[in-house]
C-alpha cells in the first residue's frame, strides 16, 4: 500500500505557542489530505480537507485560524495549532486519497500526540 | 451528525468465539472501508467493498457490503488475542469527495 508519513508522532509544547505537524505522502502525488481529530477512546473526527495550491476546507466548528492548513504541493501539507491550550491536546492523524483503477482509498499517516501543558 | 452508526461499541469474547461488528447508515455509499487501529498508531485499512452485495474475505475476516451499499458487516471467525484492537469502518458519501466519515468504532478484546 502508499505510505504516508506524519511527524513529529508526539510534541509537547507550553500553552500560548504554536505546533506545526507534517503530513508527507511518500511515494504518490496527493491533490488532497485530510486532517482527523481524535480524542481517547473516541473516533476519528474529520476536521479538515487540505488542497493543493488552494485553502482548506474546514468542518464545521472547527476553528480556520486555530488551525491552519498550508498544502504546498503534491506530497505535503501541514497543520499547524496555533496558541495551543490544554483542551488542543488530543491525537492528530492525517490521510491521503489514492485513486487506483476505479477505487479511492486513504492511507493514513502514524498520527502525532499533541500534548499542550 | 453520525453518519455510520457501528456496533457494538464495545466487545470482550473468549478466544475461539465469532464475532460481527455492524457499520449502519441511511446514506448511500460508493464504497466502505474497514480500518483497524492500535493506540497510539495511525488506522490501517484493511479492505474496501464497493459492489453492492459483495463479500470479501481476509483470512478468518469476512466483510459483507449491502445491497443498497448503506452497511457493512465484518464477522471474525475463531478470534485470537491477536485481533484485540479498534475496528472503524469509513465511507465518503456519494457526491461528497472523498472526505471520510468514521463510525465511532469498536474496541475490540479477545482474551486467552
Amino acid at each position: 500500500g502508499a505510505v504516508v508519513s506524519q511527524h513529529p508522532s508526539w510534541v509537547i509544547c507550553k500553552s500560548g505557542t504554536s505546533v506545526k505537524i507534517e503530513c508527507r505522502s511518500l511515494d504518490f502525488q496527493a491533490t488532497t489530505m485530510f486532517w482527523y481529530r481524535q480524542f481517547p477512546k473516541q473516533s476519528l473526527m474529520l476536521m479538515a480537507t487540505s488542497n493543493e495550491g488552494s485553502k482548506a476546507t474546514y468542518e464545521q466548528g472547527v476553528e480556520k485560524d486555530k488551525f491552519l492548513i498550508n498544502h504546498a504541493s503534491l506530497t505535503l501539507s501541514t497543520l499547524t495549532v496555533t496558541s495551543a491550550h490544554p483542551e488542543d491536546s488530543s491525537f492528530y492523524i492525517c490521510s491521503a486519497a489514492l485513486t487506483q483503477r476505479v477505487n479511492t482509498e486513504a492511507f493514513f499517516g502514524q498520527g502525532t500526540r499533541l500534548t499542550v501543558v | 451528525t453520525q453518519l455510520l452508526e457501528q456496533s457494538p461499541q464495545f466487545l470482550s469474547i473468549q478466544e475461539g468465539e465469532n464475532l460481527t461488528v455492524y457499520c449502519n447508515s441511511s446514506s448511500v455509499f460508493s464504497s466502505l472501508q474497514w480500518y483497524r487501529q492500535e493506540p497510539g498508531e495511525g488506522p490501517v485499512l484493511l479492505v474496501t467493498v464497493v459492489t453492492g452485495g459483495e463479500v470479501k474475505k481476509l483470512k478468518r475476516l469476512t466483510f459483507q457490503f449491502g445491497d443498497a451499499r448503506k452497511d457493512s458487516s465484518l464477522h471474525i471467525t475463531a478470534a485470537q488475542p491477536g485481533d484485540t484492537g479498534l475496528y472503524l469502518c469509513a465511507g465518503a458519501p456519494k457526491r461528497s469527495g472523498y472526505a471520510l466519515n468514521f463510525g465511532k468504532g469498536t474496541s475490540l478484546l479477545v482474551t486467552p
